[in-house]
This record gives C-alpha cells, sequence and structure tokens, in this order.
C-alpha cells in the first residue's frame, strides 16, 4: 500500500512553544487526514482531521493545513503544554498510520 | 461509557496456542478494524471489515484471521502464535472511512 512519511520522529519543546509535525503522502486520491494522538499505555484518540477539500482547520490550540499540491499535511501546537506530550500518529484515509512523533513537552 | 470494548485487557499465550482476541461496539458503526502495534511503532493494519465485506491486507501473515458475526462484534484469531505476534492488539470502529476512528481500550498479547 501507500505509505505515509512522518516527520520528525521525536520532538522536544519548551512549554509555551510550539510545535509542528508533518506528514506526506504520495496518494493524489486520498482525500481525509486525520491525527491521533496516543498518551503512554493508552489508545490512540483522534484530535482533528482534515478533509482534501479545505485547506487548514483550527480547533483551540490545535491546527492542521494540507497542501495537496505538495502531498503533505501538518499538525500544529500552539502554546505546548506537558500535558501535551504523547505520540502523535498522522493518518492518510483512515487505513495508514505515519510512523509517530513522540512530543515532549518540557515545563 | 465504553462505546468499543476489547476482551482481555491482557493475555499471556503459549508458542502455537491458538488464542482468540474480542471486540464489541455499542456504536453501530459499519466498519471495523484490527490493527498490531509493537512497542514504539505505529498501528499496522491487519483487516477490516465494511459491514460484512472482509479486507485482508496483503502482509498480513496466515497466522491471523478474523470474524465478524454481526455488528457489534469482531474477533481476531491467532492459530499458532509466535513471539513475534508480542503486540499491543487494537481493534477500531468507524461509521464509515473517512471519517476517523473510536479505538478500544486495546489487548496486550505476550507470547512466551
Amino acid at each position: 500500500g501507500e505509505n505515509v512519511e512522518q516527520h520528525p520522529s521525536t520532538l522536544s519543546v519548551q512549554e509555551g512553544d510550539s510545535a509542528v509535525i508533518k506528514c506526506t503522502y504520495s496518494d493524489s486520491a486520498s482525500n481525509y487526514f486525520p491525527w491521533y494522538k496516543q498518551e503512554l499505555g493508552k489508545r490512540p484518540q483522534l484530535i482533528i482531521d482534515i478533509r482534501s477539500n479545505v485547506g487548514e482547520k483550527k480547533d483551540q490550540r490545535i491546527a492542521v493545513t494540507l497542501n495537496k499540491t505538495a502531498k503533505h499535511f501538518s499538525l500544529h501546537i500552539t502554546e505546548t503544554q506537558p500535558e501535551d506530550s504523547a505520540v502523535y500518529f498522522c493518518a492518510e484515509n483512515d487505513m495508514r498510520f505515519g510512523a509517530g512523533t513522540r512530543l515532549t513537552v518540557k515545563p | 461509557d465504553a462505546m468499543v470494548i476489547q476482551n482481555p485487557r491482557y493475555q499471556v499465550t503459549q508458542f502455537g496456542k491458538p488464542v482468540t482476541l474480542s471486540c464489541s461496539q455499542t456504536l453501530n458503526h459499519n466498519v471495523m478494524y484490527w490493527y498490531q502495534q509493537k512497542s514504539s511503532q505505529a498501528p499496522k493494519l491487519l483487516f477490516h471489515y465494511y459491514d460484512k465485506d472482509f479486507n485482508n491486507e496483503a502482509d498480513t501473515p496466515d497466522n491471523f484471521q478474523s470474524r465478524r458475526p454481526n455488528t457489534s462484534f469482531c474477533f481476531l484469531d491467532i492459530r499458532s502464535p509466535g513471539l513475534g505476534d508480542t503486540a499491543m492488539y487494537l481493534c477500531a470502529t468507524s461509521n464509515r472511512q473517512g471519517y476517523g476512528y473510536t479505538f478500544g481500550s486495546g489487548t496486550r498479547l505476550t507470547v512466551v
């Protein structure tokens, strides 16, 4: 199947800073791009998603942007807090996940 | 108010001894998925059902099978578990493809 590349694999930021995670996909027919947050020992939880007919979506401190031409989409977390520390996965059309980004927010 | 329930939460089985993991949902979602997640890795899709239509990923080992007797339940059968099958097994549901998942809490399987 098609691959989703996710970068970086680890990200450490200071509390209050912003964090950006980027994913690249290869299937131009893909039209749905969710992001999941997985805390240690817990299930992944959907935090935000975007469809191919919009370029950006925002929910409080979390936003996702989509560039269909370049085939990449990014998760943006502003004013990070220690409880944002987790592994974040992007996915393409719900089926295939990126390798994950371990975000650590230092107080 | 758990909506996707997996049982058991933890399972230890012997090498080669068949094991069945179960998933039930109260969401009446059409689509159910089984994922395998090994330590520090992304979830890997094993199968999914769209209603009763079964879809097997090309690289899912033959050792893994699945059953969906009705909308609410889905089972993962591992016929002869190997040590490499030690992982978290996640069940997920969605109303239809392209609308995000609801994951169960997972079954942590250890093969000894």
